[in-house]
């Protein structure tokens, strides 16, 4: 099983639609939790963390649930500028290592 | 702004070819990270570095080594580059944060072909 787990996509969605991402972990004793987005042939960019409960910045919204270990992003009124691959990344048990997802492509559409 | 910058956007190298891969970042971050990233599998983490002359493992070492001779540079070697090293490599950086993991600043990467 992989420790990060997101479904690839493509998502196509039209311009103003709202979309969501969701993404599994499997070490339960991860403290940290992000979503980066990595345009295409760019490097990834943080977008937002996620902390606690989760946290909302403009049009993305990130939720944590610990207990199923899922982590979710939400996208409302989509800008064709939102097309890229989002990566759900999680830290390792100990230090400061990261596991990224294989990510998730969106498409947004005119 | 925080500025990681790599040595090659673009690499062509033969099989058995010895591979320097440079990384130099400008905000003194004691972290630095070289990862490869290859298509549904995502970032692998090669090695870490989190202090000068220090290093450590990643979940994918086979074939690689490092060198951290100072703070800013972080140098991936291929000692014998084979053909199933074909990828995009990602520098990244961040600085120490505690018991919080911080967030971490990638160079713009290296697309290396090994023929």
């Amino acid at each position: 099983r992989k420790e990060v787990e997101q479904d690839p996509g493509p998502f196509n969605v039209p311009e103003g639609a709202t979309v969501a991402f969701n993404c599994t972990y499997s070490n339960s004793a991860s403290q940290s939790f992000f979503w980066y987005r990595q345009d295409c042939r760019k490097e990834p960019k943080l977008l937002m963390s996620v902390y606690s409960s989760g946290n909302e910045d403009g049009r993305f919204t990130a939720q944590l649930n610990r207990a199923s270990q899922y982590i979710s992003l939400l996208i409302r009124d989509s800008k064709l500028s939102d097309s890229a691959t989002y990566l759900c990344v999680v830290n390792k048990k100990y230090g400061n290592k990261l596991v990224f997802g294989a990510g998730t492509i969106l498409r947004v559409k005119s | 702004d925080v500025k990681v910058t790599q040595s090659s956007r673009y690499l062509v190298k033969r099989t058995g070819e010895k591979v320097f891969l440079e990384c130099v970042q400008d905000m003194d971050h004691e972290n630095m990270f070289w990862y490869r990233q290859d298509p549904g599998l995502g970032l692998r983490l090669i090695y870490f570095s989190y202090d000068v002359k220090m290093k450590e493992k990643g979940d994918i070492p086979e074939g690689y080594s490092v060198s951290r001779e100072k703070k800013e540079r972080f140098s991936l070697i291929l000692e014998s580059a084979s053909t199933n090293q074909t990828s995009m490599y990602l520098c990244a950086s961040s600085p120490i944060a505690g018991e919080r993991v911080d967030e971490q600043f990638f160079g713009p990467g290296t697309r290396l072909t090994v023929l």
